[in-house]
């Protein structure tokens, strides 16, 4: 029920090309998709975000696509760069009672932009 | 310091030591996360604090002790610890309230168990 699906586990793009990342999930009180960029000896960056009353939200060459009813959605990276190389992670979340939020994570893609 | 600071980056320990992992925010947060990182998993959040409140456990096992001091500060103490224990550990933080609740990484401490 907490599960995030990511895909592909790896991805190998030209420069200049579309990169694209899709994650699927169940629990439909998840609140909040974030997106994360993580390069090696570092933690993850927020990369980009969307709420789920939203269908699309770009920033720069990274869109989120955001598909409610089949309850998935995906990561574009446009004209892809070498420096692009990375680790990319969805995530879900859910508010906590408390305060703050828990985040449930997919298993990562790597991503490797080639010349 | 800016963002989220966390020492030491790396750390070797014997099962039999104790050792704490130290995580400063300097973003004006009110909510603390401590997340674990293996090889072919994913993130795997461990603890919540909000407001020096711990409010979320993740089933995770008594060897790990966190704490928090204040809205700056978290710690994870750790002993007794297993080899299969070895990961990164990455602190956050994040508002508790209001907004979408953005969660800003450290960059972790690389921890082997010998």
């Amino acid at each position: 029920q907490q599960q995030v699906k990511q895909s592909p586990q790896s991805l190998i793009v030209q420069k200049g090309g579309i990169s694209i990342i899709n994650c699927a999930y169940e629990n439909t009180a998840f609140d909040y998709f974030p997106w994360y960029q993580q390069f090696p000896g570092k933690g993850p960056a927020l990369l980009i975000a969307i709420r789920p009353d939203v269908s699309e939200k770009k920033e720069g060459r990274f869109t989120i696509s955001f598909n409610k009813s089949a309850k998935q959605f995906s990561l574009h990276i446009m004209d892809s760069q070498p420096g692009d190389s990375a680790t990319y992670f969805c995530a879900a979340s859910l508010i906590l009672t408390g305060g703050g939020n828990k985040l449930t994570f997919g298993t990562g893609t790597q991503l490797k932009v080639e010349l | 310091e800016t963002g989220v600071t966390q020492t030491p980056r790396h750390l070797v320990m014997g099962m039999t030591n104790k050792k704490s992992l130290k995580c400063e925010q300097h973003l004006g947060h009110n909510a603390m996360y401590w997340y674990k990182q293996s090889a072919k998993k994913p993130l795997e959040l461990m603890f919540v604090y909000s407001l020096e409140e711990r409010v979320e456990n993740n089933s995770v096992p008594s060897r790990f002790s966190p704490e928090c001091p204040n809205s700056s500060h978290l710690f994870l103490h750790l002993h007794t610890l297993q080899p299969e224990d070895s990961a990164l550990y990455l602190c956050a933080s994040s508002l508790r309230t209001g907004g979408l609740h953005e969660q800003y990484f450290g960059p972790g401490t690389r921890l082997t168990v010998t």
